[in-house]
């Protein structure tokens, strides 16, 4: 069975630190995985995605993710966050043809941005 | 591109009405469409999953007798709570799969509100 798993419940960091947010996945064939975000109250925005080629991906917002087969490691990365980063980050794997079929979320990871 | 909404961003209604929330793909047409809850500080629990035409395929454990979806067209889709009870109270998410992609990318609606008094 898929999962993936947000290992940091919360983290905190202050505007203009680095940031690297876990996300480690459990899947029988190639993933399809996704960084969202979530501000209060709303939808999820998508933040990147990846299945193939290069194993670093570019995203909006200034954020990159790394994928690392050998460790089933996606993790999310900002050189330097912004107090408008605070959020919630939800990683998710899901199959990478078919369409229409469903994800599997992490339980997401609160970002804190302290000034 | 890729948008999609939902309506209505809030309701607030008593116990044992019916209520009833949309999902519209606005600029695309969606083969599939997902229908998510999230309860406060957790992550999102797949409801059902609704392709256009067909009946909504449940998730275990979701009572399909009492959250009603149709999925009439490529770009609506509706979930209606009926008989409402406070513990329905929680924030309805979205998403939609483009029909043209053959990968799982899904677009999320801002999410609906409800409260159940």
């Amino acid at each position: 069975a898929q999962s993936v798993t947000q290992p940091d419940i919360h983290i905190t960091v202050s505007e203009g630190a680095s940031l690297e947010l876990r996300c480690n996945y459990s899947y029988g064939a190639t993933p399809y995985l996704f960084w969202y975000v979530q501000s209060p109250g709303q939808g999820l925005q998508l933040l990147l995605k990846y299945f193939s080629g290069d194993t670093l991906v570019q995203g909006i917002k200034g954020f990159e993710a790394e994928f690392k087969r050998s460790q089933s490691s996606f993790n999310l990365r900002k050189p330097s966050v912004h107090w408008s980063d605070a959020a919630e980050y939800f990683c998710a794997v899901g199959p990478v043809t078919g369409g229409g079929n469903k994800l599997t979320f992490g339980t997401g990871t609160q970002l804190k941005v302290e000034l | 591109g890729a948008v999609v909404s939902q309506h209505p961003s809030r309701v607030i209604c008593k116990s044992g009405t019916s209520v009833k929330i949309e999902c519209r793909s606005l600029d695309f047409q969606a083969t599939t469409m997902f229908w998510y809850r999230q309860f406060p500080k957790q992550s999102l629990m797949l409801m059902a999953t609704s392709n256009e035409g067909s009946k909504a395929t449940y998730e275990q454990g979701v009572e399909k007798d009492k959250f009603l979806i149709n999925h009439a067209s490529l770009t609506l889709s509706t979930l209606t709570v009926t008989s409402a009870h406070p513990e329905d109270s929680s924030f309805y998410i979205c998403s939609a799969s483009p029909v043209t992609t053959n990968t799982n990318e899904q677009f999320f609606g801002p999410g609906t509100r409800l409260t159940v008094l």
